[in-house]
């Protein structure tokens, strides 16, 4: 167990909805990352944040939002949902500030987002 | 562009036999580089990290990685396989020149499968 929790497990919905991710990083860590795992993309970095502010983007789309409140869990938001948006949601948590890259980031179990 | 390379979409090794997992990286500079293994219907676990010095570096469940600045690479290694190894491994990296973030860039992973 690595000490970051997300819910739910599991989501089916439609093309077209929103849904929204939640994770809460171990005890501690103020940094958080959102990933995507798909089987054509593999696992793609999406957006970090720390300690409520967000301090680096990658591949995510302008259909999707996440943010950081201040007890530091966070949430990512899918809007507008596409089958090709089914995928492995992952957070991940580590400690430090984002500059401090030696530290490994903890990863929750993942929320598995399928889209009909 | 920075990427990761893991050549082998597959490894299969006999239990007790030694195993490699190939990792090679292209990125700017000095990296931080790590491994992570990743169960079925699990998230990803840390496995060890090269961030300076030796360059074989010791990690969880009896794994080590090598690192060879000359070939950019970072393979991981076990002496003696165990069933119980067969998953998903992924090998990483962190730029040291991403800035204000510790965006990690994953490789596509590899799939180990130890034969009893």
């Amino acid at each position: 167990d690595s000490g970051v929790t997300q819910t739910p497990k599991h989501l089916i919905t439609a093309t077209g909805q929103r849904v929204t991710l939640r994770c809460s990083p171990r005890s501690g860590d103020l940094s958080v990352y959102w990933y995507q795992q798909s089987l054509d993309q593999g696992l793609q970095f999406l957006i970090q944040y720390y300690n409520g502010e967000e301090r680096a983007k990658g591949n995510i789309l302008e259909r999707f939002s996440a943010q950081q409140f201040p007890d530091l869990h966070s949430e990512l938001n899918l809007s507008s949902l596409e089958l090709g948006d089914s995928a492995l949601y992952f957070c991940a948590s580590s400690v430090g500030v984002p500059t401090s890259g030696y530290n490994e980031q903890f990863f929750g179990p993942g929320t598995r987002l399928t889209v009909l | 562009a920075q990427s990761v390379a893991q050549p082998e979409d597959q490894v299969n090794v006999a239990e007790g036999n030694p195993l490699t997992v190939k990792c090679t990286y292209s990125v700017s500079g000095n990296p931080y580089l790590f491994w992570y293994v990743q169960y079925p219907n699990r998230g990803l676990q840390f496995l060890l990290k090269y961030i300076t010095g030796d360059n074989l570096v010791k990690g969880s469940y009896g794994f080590e990685a090598e690192f060879n600045k000359s070939q950019t690479s970072f393979h991981l290694k076990k002496p003696s396989a165990l069933v119980s190894d067969s998953a998903l491994y992924f090998c990483a990296v962190r730029p040291l020149r991403g800035g204000a973030t510790n965006k990690l860039i994953f490789g596509t992973g590899t799939l180990l499968a130890v034969q009893p």
